[in-house]
C-alpha cells in the first residue's frame, strides 16, 4: 500500500485554468507538507497543516490555496495557472509536527502550456 | 546567500571510490541536519540523520561541523545502485521547528 499518495501524477493545462492536486497519506500522521520542485531541482515548502491547522503558510501566491479536509488529505488547488507554476509538486507527511523524517509522495508533475 | 548550499556536481566516479559532498547553511539558528537522498523523477527519501559527533551508518559517514555552519557526506566503496541526487537538509529552530530547508541538491553518477 502507498504510504502517501498524489493524484494526478502528470497535469498538463492551459494558462489560467484552474486545477487542483489531491493528496493522501495513511500512515497515521498529525502533519501534512506541500513542497514545489522547480526547474532547477530546489525543493521549497509551500504550506504545512498540523491536524488540520495550517502551520506554515510561505511566500506562495494567493493563487494556491490548501484545503485539509481531515488529517490524512492535504489538497491544494491552484487558480489562473502561470507559465511560472511549473513544476513537480510533491506532498509529504510526518508523525508530528517537528518531527523531521518527512514521506513524500510520489509528486505530480505540473505543466502550463 | 541561500540558506543551503551544496556543490551541485555532477561527480562521476567509478564503483569502489570513495566520494565527500560537502554543504553549507546560513541559518546559525538551524536545529538538526540531515542527508535525503533523490533518484531520477523520484520523491525524496530520508537517508541519513547528520549529528554533531559524526554518525554512520554502514558506507555512508555524516558529519557536522557548527562552528563552521558546514556539513558533510562520504561515501565509501561507491555501488552503482549509489547514483542519484544527494539533498543536503537543515531543520530551522524555534518556532519555525519542523520546516525543513533543502539544498539544491548533488547529482551523483557511479560508473562500472
Amino acid at each position: 500500500d502507498t504510504a502517501v499518495s498524489q493524484t494526478p501524477k502528470y497535469l498538463v493545462t492551459q494558462m489560467g485554468n484552474d486545477k487542483s492536486i489531491k493528496c493522501e497519506q495513511n500512515l497515521g500522521h498529525d502533519t501534512m507538507y506541500w513542497y514545489k520542485q522547480d526547474s532547477k531541482k530546489f525543493l521549497k515548502i509551500m504550506f504545512s497543516y498540523n491536524n488540520k491547522e495550517l502551520i506554515i503558510n510561505e511566500t506562495v501566491p494567493n493563487r494556491f490555496s490548501p484545503k485539509s479536509p481531515d488529517k490524512a488529505h492535504l489538497n491544494l488547488h491552484i487558480n489562473s495557472l502561470e507559465l511560472g507554476d511549473s513544476a513537480v509538486y510533491f506532498c509529504a507527511s510526518s508523525q508530528r509536527q517537528g518531527t523531521v523524517e518527512q514521506f513524500f509522495g510520489p509528486g505530480t508533475r505540473l505543466t502550463v502550456l | 546567500r541561500k540558506e543551503v548550499e551544496q556543490d551541485p556536481g555532477p561527480f562521476n566516479v567509478p564503483e569502489g571510490a570513495t566520494v565527500a559532498f560537502n554543504c553549507t547553511y546560513s541559518n546559525s539558528a538551524s536545529q538538526s541536519f540531515f542527508w535525503y537522498r533523490q533518484d531520477c523523477r523520484k520523491e525524496p527519501k530520508l537517508l541519513m540523520s547528520v549529528y554533531s559527533s559524526g554518525n554512520e551508518d554502514g558506507r555512508f559517514t555524516a558529519q557536522l561541523n557548527r562552528a563552521s555552519q558546514y556539513i558533510s557526506l562520504l561515501i565509501r566503496d561507491s555501488k552503482l545502485s549509489d547514483s542519484a541526487t544527494y539533498l543536503c537538509v537543515a531543520n530551522a529552530g524555534g518556532t519555525s521547528y519542523g520546516k525543513l530547508t533543502f539544498g539544491q541538491g548533488t547529482i551523483l553518477t557511479v560508473h562500472p
